[in-house]
């Protein structure tokens, strides 16, 4: 498969406990998003890399959300301490940065969370 | 404020038939309008990118249009599949990269039979 691959699929947590995500990107890629969706919602961004250079990160919810791509290939999100509004799908994006304005972003299929 | 509005909220309609699902926006600066596929439980994929100088664009029985003027744009579904049942997620892009993308609630089509 060579798609966008995340893992895992879904997750249930309690409450206070911390959650880790990861996400395998298209090998080219050299850029990584993290997105959140709620519920009837669209995706919400949270954060960006470039190779492993983490270029955005002021749209992270609170400093209970960390994520780090430390080799420039796959990426992880962390989430400390959940709460039950943490509950949503977490969705990575990647692209190749093309100089373009039609830069193609490939979705994975996400991570269900479930905060009880 | 930058903001995607998509209608209807959902749509049912039966196998064979078009329809057309509409948004409008009021993002600036403008990059690009696209449109993605969201099945229940995945992630959205791509349908058509569109710039500010194209106003139609095809991918198979998906039409995009987009009119730049008055800010809005258009999905035309033709001879819908039962396939077609899904989330369509209208975004509109402030720069070249993704972390200006400005989504759409969606709207949810569902085809019977």
């Amino acid at each position: 498969d060579t798609g966008v691959s995340q893992d895992p699929r879904h997750k249930i947590t309690k409450r206070g406990q911390n959650v880790t995500f990861r996400c395998d990107p298209i090998s080219e890629h050299n850029r990584l998003y993290w997105y959140r969706q709620t519920l009837g919602q669209g995706p919400e961004f949270l954060t960006y890399f470039q190779n492993e250079a983490q270029l955005e990160k002021s749209r992270l919810l609170s400093d209970r959300f960390s994520a780090e791509r430390p080799k420039g290939s796959f990426s992880t999100l962390e989430i400390q301490r959940t709460e039950q509004g943490d509950s949503a799908m977490y969705l990575c994006a990647s692209s190749l940065a093309s100089g373009t304005i039609n830069e193609k972003l490939f979705f994975g299929s996400g991570t269900q969370l479930s905060v009880l | 404020k930058n903001q995607v509005e998509q209608s209807p909220q959902s749509l049912i309609i039966l196998e064979g038939k078009n329809c057309t699902l509409q948004c409008n926006y009021t993002v600036s600066p403008f990059s690009n309008l696209r449109w993605y596929k969201q099945d229940t439980g995945r992630g959205p994929v791509s349908l058509t990118i569109m710039t500010f100088s194209e106003n139609t664009k095809s991918n198979g029985r998906y039409t995009a249009t987009l009119d730049a003027d008055t800010k809005q744009s258009s999905l035309h579904i033709t001879a819908s599949q039962l396939s077609d049942s899904a989330s369509y997620i209208c975004v509109v892009s402030a720069d070249q990269a993704g972390t200006a993308l400005i989504f759409g609630k969606g709207t949810t089509l569902s085809v019977s039979s």
